[in-house]
């Protein structure tokens, strides 16, 4: 079954709003998730590592005010796009690892498809 | 640094015939492989992984891998391709804990087939 679910899978809004997205945990706690933008018919870009109880860790180039993370609990981090522009249209997809060791499999929502008009 | 190559950005195959999408990587150390698929709007979901032992590792929809070390290479491969395996192909490549904030990811193969 599932393991993580994103929400939404899709959503357009207008310049300038700000759009949440949700990635949850089903199965079992996960104090680390991780944040995906992917272009299309591109690999996907590891945007910032997302941390229960404490500041999310961004990679070089995404701007931390633009993208928000919050990881309040160990089975839901948020994404929040804020004053969205037609750039930031993209692929958006959260993952997660079972923390199980050396080679573990990661796991992914099934993505959210933002449009900017 | 770790890098993940898929040379062919495209792969069409005829249904019934066998597949392979390529994938070479470059890593310090042992690495951790993985193949995962992606169909349209939709997230990854993981095929198979090479940690260690065999080197033909067999994973989800009779897809299998071949990890050879001496040409770096991981490809993915299955004896009968089915058109319902058209979709986007990723080979990443992992090291340390296996956490996917270490995964590198290859820019992915467009499989097509045909019927």
């Amino acid at each position: 079954g599932a393991v993580v679910s994103q929400h939404p899978s899709w959503v357009i809004c207008k310049s300038g709003t700000s759009v949440k997205i949700e990635c949850r945990s089903l199965d079992f706690q996960a104090t680390t998730m991780f944040w995906y933008r992917q272009f299309p018919k591109q690999s996907l870009m590891l945007m910032a590592t997302s941390n229960e109880g404490s500041k999310a860790t961004y990679e070089q180039g995404v701007e931390k005010d633009k993208f928000l993370i919050n990881h309040a609990s160990l089975t839901l981090s948020t994404l929040t796009v804020t004053s969205a522009h037609p750039e930031d249209s993209s692929f958006y997809i959260c993952s997660l690892d079972r923390g199980k060791g050396v080679g573990t499999e990661a796991f992914f929502g099934q993505g959210t498809r933002l449009t900017v008009v | 640094a770790q890098s993940v190559a898929q040379p062919e950005d495209q792969v069409n195959v005829a249904e019934g015939n066998p597949l392979t999408v390529k994938c070479t990587y470059s890593v310090s150390g042992n690495p951790y492989l993985f193949w995962y698929v992606q169909y349209p709007n939709r997230g990854l979901q993981f095929l198979l992984k090479y940690i260690t032992g065999d080197n033909l590792v067999k994973g989800s929809y009779g897809f299998e891998a071949e990890f050879n070390k001496s040409q770096t290479s991981f490809h993915l491969k299955k004896p009968s391709a089915l058109v319902s395996d058209s979709a986007l192909y990723f080979c990443a490549v992992g090291q340390g804990t296996g956490s996917a904030r270490q995964l590198t990811f290859g820019s992915g193969t467009q499989l097509t087939v045909l019927p």
